[in-house]
């Protein structure tokens, strides 16, 4: 039973224009959510992070957006660039147990 | 400060064979978690130390896997005997403490023929 479910495989998009990440969760009881980046031959890397008491959290170019209601987050990269590129994780915890991860969605970001 | 080591970064195996993967940690991590992607899925966790206690083994697959982390500083994580399920690649993250971010290490790519 996966609790955090990334639905697109990939995505693909232009230079300077907007990229949308999404991500569902089945588990109400999640009250941390965070976005991890992934390079090829390397670990995951820490990107962003909401908690359940925020609906949205901005660091640069990278905005985190949180619908409890729907069960459903999002990852905005404005202006995507193409060292974007990369397989973005979606997770989520409770309490500091253990992390749920997502399958991953995989960003090109095409010059 | 040197980031989550990992080793080996690959391993071929065949079926029935034993294989012993290590992560180092980040110095002064009490926080050591096991993770594990096959093909393309999701992440998932396999268990989680607090120094040297297991807090949450609940991801373990099944008995073939054994973790330790003696003296609550580096890991091992030993499959025996293999089998063609296990392959994939086994990611070992720490943290200061159970909410401080995990940082990943680059992982190792275990197949099993």
């Amino acid at each position: 039973d996966q609790q955090v479910k990334q639905n697109s495989p990939s995505l693909s998009v232009q230079e300077g224009r907007i990229s949308i990440l999404n991500c569902d969760y089945t588990n109400s009881m999640f009250d941390y959510f965070l976005w991890y980046k992934k390079y090829p031959a390397e670990g995951p890397t820490f990107l962003i992070s909401i908690s359940s008491i925020k609906d949205k959290n901005e660091d640069g170019r990278f905005t985190v957006f949180l619908n409890k209601s729907a069960k459903h987050l999002s990852l905005h990269i404005v202006p995507s660039q193409p060292g974007d590129s990369a397989v973005y994780f979606c997770a989520a915890s409770h309490l500091g147990f253990k992390t749920i991860f997502g399958a991953g969605t995989r960003l090109f970001v095409k010059a | 400060e040197a980031g989550v080591t990992q080793f080996p970064s690959h391993s071929v195996i065949e079926k029935g064979q034993t294989v012993t993967l290590r992560c180092d940690p980040i110095s002064g991590h009490d926080n050591l978690y096991w993770y594990r992607r096959v093909m393309g899925k999701e992440i998932k966790f396999l268990l989680h130390f607090v120094k040297e206690s297991k807090q949450d083994e609940s991801g373990m697959p099944n008995n073939r896997f054994l973790a330790e982390r003696t003296g609550g500083t580096y890991s091992t994580l030993k499959v025996q005997p293999a089998e063609l399920e296990d392959s994939g690649v086994y990611f070992c993250a720490s943290s200061r403490t159970i909410t401080d971010t995990q940082y990943f290490g680059p992982g190792t790519r275990l197949t099993v023929l």
